[in-house]
């Protein structure tokens, strides 16, 4: 029930393209969804984040859609550039009270931006 | 930008030897945490710190793991007897409330041998 299993493994997308990674999970707790993205040899970093108050929140070239009812939200990566690159993990966290803030990551995503 | 360190960024060492990974944490941050990466798989959280306690701790955090705050600035992790499988990156991160951002470190990759 703490499992969050992200799908697909590896994605190639070409330059322009759109590309989407998607996650589901099963705890009802979790109330905040952060996505990040890891450059090898580097540790993860914050790209952005949700709480399943709203469905949808964009900054920049990066969206995420979050269904509650389905238990399912997704990384929408427009106009996808090579520098995009890199390992994508979305993960979620326990509500105030049930967590200190353990996050719980999804299995990542290897993108590949082909120019 | 304020970030968070860790040193070594690399360790090798011989199974059953003690190791501690050190991270020096966003200086305003109250929440610290480690987690651990093996090659190719997820991140998984290991242990989250607050207040000179532990306040959560999972599974692969067993007797032979302990975290300290030695002084105000470093954060620690210790692994007392290591094993194989102990071999992976670890990742310090910290934030300033259990409900806020965490920011990680670059790492550091243990090797056990």
């Amino acid at each position: 029930q703490q499992q969050v299993k992200q799908s697909p493994q590896s994605l190639i997308v070409q330059k322009g393209g759109i590309s989407i990674i998607n996650c589901a999970y099963e705890n009802t707790a979790f109330d905040y969804f952060p996505w990040y993205q890891q450059f090898p040899g580097k540790g993860p970093a914050l790209l952005i984040a949700i709480r399943p108050d709203v469905s949808e929140k964009k900054e920049g070239r990066f969206t995420i859609s979050f269904n509650k009812s389905a238990k399912q939200f997704s990384l929408h990566i427009m106009d996808s550039q090579p520098g995009d690159s890199a390992t994508y993990f979305c993960a979620a966290r326990g509500a105030g009270g049930t967590s200190y803030g353990k996050l719980t990551f999804g299995q990542g995503t290897i993108l590949t931006v082909h120019p | 930008e304020p970030e968070v360190t860790q040193t070594p960024s690399h360790q090798v060492t011989q199974m059953g030897q003690e190791v501690i990974l050190r991270c020096v944490p966003i200086s305003n941050h109250l929440y610290f945490y480690w987690y651990r990466q093996i090659l190719g798989q997820k991140v998984e959280f290991l242990v989250s710190f607050y207040n000179n306690e532990i306040s959560e701790k999972s599974e692969i955090f067993d007797d032979q793991f302990s975290v300290e705050r030695p002084d105000g600035s470093n954060f620690t992790l210790k692994i007392r007897s290591t094993k194989l499988e102990d071999s992976a990156m670890y990742f310090c991160a910290s934030s300033v409330s259990g409900q806020e951002t965490q920011y990680f470190g670059p790492g550091t990759r243990l090797l056990v041998l």
